[in-house]
């Protein structure tokens, strides 16, 4: 029972280049999360999705898409990265809203 | 969103010493989080509360409803306990939309 994972670990891009971060979890889990970790904030949400086929928008959802095609799946998506996307990055997914499993984080450079 | 708030933000203690970590809300809730953020690490649930008081090994939870009031407890404190801790909650009422997270408490355990 891997629980949540996400890959990559780290990853350095340049301004405009874009990227996918792929979430996955194997707790059959409805309800997944994008968050992003900032010095000096709390995590914030990105998108979130609370079942297969769908998503919706967080706090902060501008220049990042999402899809969630598959319920074990939710895929995080840069089009065009700026350096002010640069941010540790968490997936979450909980089932029923209770208890909430984290990844253990992406570390986004963009340069 | 309503606010999260955590004191101290910051804190430097003795190993042996008995830690206390505050954790405000604003508005009703149905759960409460306490996570836990090693450095460059992942986000580790340690408890999840909706009333009275729960521990496991040296750590302790408490969550007092009325006061819209919790506080993390660390007994017996060991420099491995130095991490981010993070208090989130759900909203009574609210959407899908997951947690709102404080900002943390950054911890370090001398030796």
């Amino acid at each position: 029972n891997a629980g949540v994972t996400q890959t990559p670990k780290f990853r350095v891009l340049k301004t405009g280049q874009s990227m996918t971060l792929l979430c996955a979890q194997d707790m059959n889990h409805e309800y997944m999360y994008w968050y992003r970790q900032d010095p000096g904030m709390g995590l914030r949400l990105i998108h979130y999705s609370v079942g297969e086929g769908t998503t919706a928008k967080g706090e902060v959802p501008d220049g990042y898409n999402v899809s969630r095609l598959k319920k074990q799946n939710f895929l995080l998506g840069l089009e065009s990265a700026a350096p002010s996307q640069t941010s540790v990055y968490f997936c979450a997914s909980s089932y029923a809203q209770v208890e909430a499993f984290f990844g253990q984080g992406t570390r986004l450079t963009v340069v | 969103k309503n606010e999260v708030e955590q004191s101290p933000q910051n804190l430097t203690a003795q190993e042996g010493e008995f830690i206390t970590i505050n954790c405000s809300y604003s508005v009703g809730i149905s759960a409460l989080h306490w996570l836990q953020q090693h450095p460059g690490g992942g986000i580790v649930s340690l408890f999840m509360l909706s009333s009275g008081k729960k521990k496991h090994g040296r750590l302790i939870a408490t969550i007092n409803i009325q006061e819209k009031h919790s506080s993390l407890h660390i007994t017996a404190s060991h420099p491995r306990d130095s991490a981010v801790y993070i208090c989130a909650v759900m909203y009574s009422g609210g959407g899908a939309d997951g947690l709102t997270f404080g900002k943390g408490t950054h911890l370090i355990i001398q030796p």
